[in-house]
């Protein structure tokens, strides 16, 4: 079984910023590599999915990278509705990472 | 567009039942596979349950395998989870969600099931 570790687990940065998240794999996976978003009070929203391609109407400022255990997601210039919680995913077992949490510093 | 509607959560004891439905709408529903995903208060995301679309193919995480029973019904566009034995550690905010081949594109907006005595 797979498991995902997401870091840092906050991230305080200020609008205008670039964000880098990480996402470690317990083991070598696959392209199946997906990022979420989460407000408060809201359902996730697919950001990301198969490492680097965005889902319908995400902005071009996300990005995601990486290969075998090691997976980035980038938001480039962070926009005051970028600050939320992001959780990684695989295909295996479905699995989500703990989440990075990005505030406002 | 793309709806998923939650319903069926609420406050319920230990060792009780619980089923939950989602509603969809927008997409021909049994073209896709779906899933249940929770919640837990402060906590991250948790997925529990898959079904797949056809003759359909059903996964279960360790957590909730024995106790939970997931199924659909392709002519009420629905899909449900029928929570047996529940325990207060299954508290929590449950997502339904559409697969699209792996991954989650569509998301309801959730509800919430307590589990206290």
């Amino acid at each position: 079984e797979i498991v995902l570790t997401q870091s840092p687990a906050t991230l305080s940065l200020s609008p205008g910023e670039r964000a880098t998240l990480s996402c470690r794999a317990s083991q070598s996976v696959d392209g199946y590599f997906a990022w979420y978003q989460q407000k408060p009070g809201q359902a996730p929203r697919l950001l990301i999915y198969d490492v680097s391609n965005r889902a319908t109407g995400i902005p071009a400022r996300f990005s995601g990278s990486g290969s075998e255990t090691d997976f980035t997601l980038t938001i480039n210039s962070l926009e005051p509705e970028d600050f939320a919680v992001y959780y990684c995913q695989h295909l295996s077992n479905w699995a989500f990472g703990g989440g990075t949490k990005v505030e406002i510093k | 567009q793309v709806q998923l509607v939650e319903s069926g959560g609420g406050l319920v004891k230990p060792g009780g039942s619980l089923r939950l439905s989602c509603t969809a709408s927008g997409f021909t529903f049994r073209d896709y596979s779906m899933a249940w995903i929770r919640q837990a208060p402060g906590k991250g995301l948790e997925w529990i349950s898959y079904i797949t679309s056809g003759d359909p193919t059903i996964y279960y995480a360790d957590s909730v395998k024995g106790r939970f029973t997931i199924s659909r019904d392709n002519a009420k566009k629905s899909l449900y989870l029928q929570m047996n034995s529940l325990r207060t550690e299954d508290t929590a905010v449950y997502y339904c969600a559409r697969s699209l081949r792996w991954r989650f594109d569509y998301w309801g907006q959730g509800t919430p099931v307590t589990v206290s005595p």
